[in-house]
């Protein structure tokens, strides 16, 4: 089982530039998630879904989009990339509430 | 307000110690799930435990032992005998909230360093 997928792995961009950062499931998990990791600050939650067609802000959306057209694609888009947003990105879905996060390999995103 | 705390930064014993990482949780909610995650120099999260929060049994998987405890809203990790591919990054999180509000919350985690 693939799981949950990320892509790209790394990814350098310049200020200013846009991207879209991708997470696929294969697993029927209508919970996904978007957090993020900076260095000593554990995950901050970006956007969540619970389910194809429904977003909701988590505790750091600024500078971010999201969208669920699907049950197994939640695509993470940064707009007009800034040296804030240089972090490791994490994709995670889950089946129903409590049972626990599936994260993807992660995204480590570098803004220049 | 709902929140996690690791108060260990920092954590370096010699393998074959015993370690016992600390999670405070603070929440108002009365249903509410704990966890903890690993996150070793590869970098990849893995899932470790779960419990609700109406069974406060310990837990023991070989060398890995939870202990919850609602009275002093704690959730502390204990490793026995630690071994150097313990070494790792160990998050706690709790997660809040009924139907759509499903979110997990990450405490800042421990870096737990084994020495050999």
């Amino acid at each position: 089982n693939a799981g949950v997928t990320q892509t790209p792995k790394f990814r350098i961009l310049k200020i200013g530039q846009s991207m879209t950062l991708q997470c696929a499931q294969d697993m029927n998990h209508n919970y996904m998630y978007w957090y993020r990791q900076d260095p000593g600050m554990g995950l901050k939650l970006i956007y969540y879904s619970v389910g194809a067609g429904i977003t909701d802000k988590g505790e750091v959306p600024n500078g971010y989009n999201v969208s669920r057209s699907t049950t197994e694609d939640f695509p993470l888009r940064l707009e007009l990339a800034a040296p804030s947003q240089t972090s490791v990105y994490f994709c995670a879905s889950s089946t129903d509430r409590g049972y626990g996060y599936t994260f993807g390999s992660g995204t480590r995103l570098t803004v220049v | 307000a709902q929140k996690v705390t690791q108060a260990q930064t920092e954590i370096s014993v010699v393998e074959k110690e015993d370690v016992t990482l600390d999670c405070v949780y603070e929440t108002r909610d009365t249903t509410y799930y704990l966890f903890w995650y690993k996150q070793p120099p590869s970098g990849e999260l893995v899932f470790l435990i779960r419990r609700n929060s109406f069974d406060e049994q310990n837990e023991i998987s070989g060398r890995y032992s939870w202990n919850f405890q609602k009275s002093t809203s704690s959730f502390n990790f204990t490793i026995t005998a630690s071994q150097v591919v313990d070494s790792a990054v160990y998050f706690c999180a709790l997660s809040v909230g009924m139907n759509r509000d499903d979110k997990i919350i990450f405490g800042k985690g421990t870096r737990l360093h084994i020495l050999p």
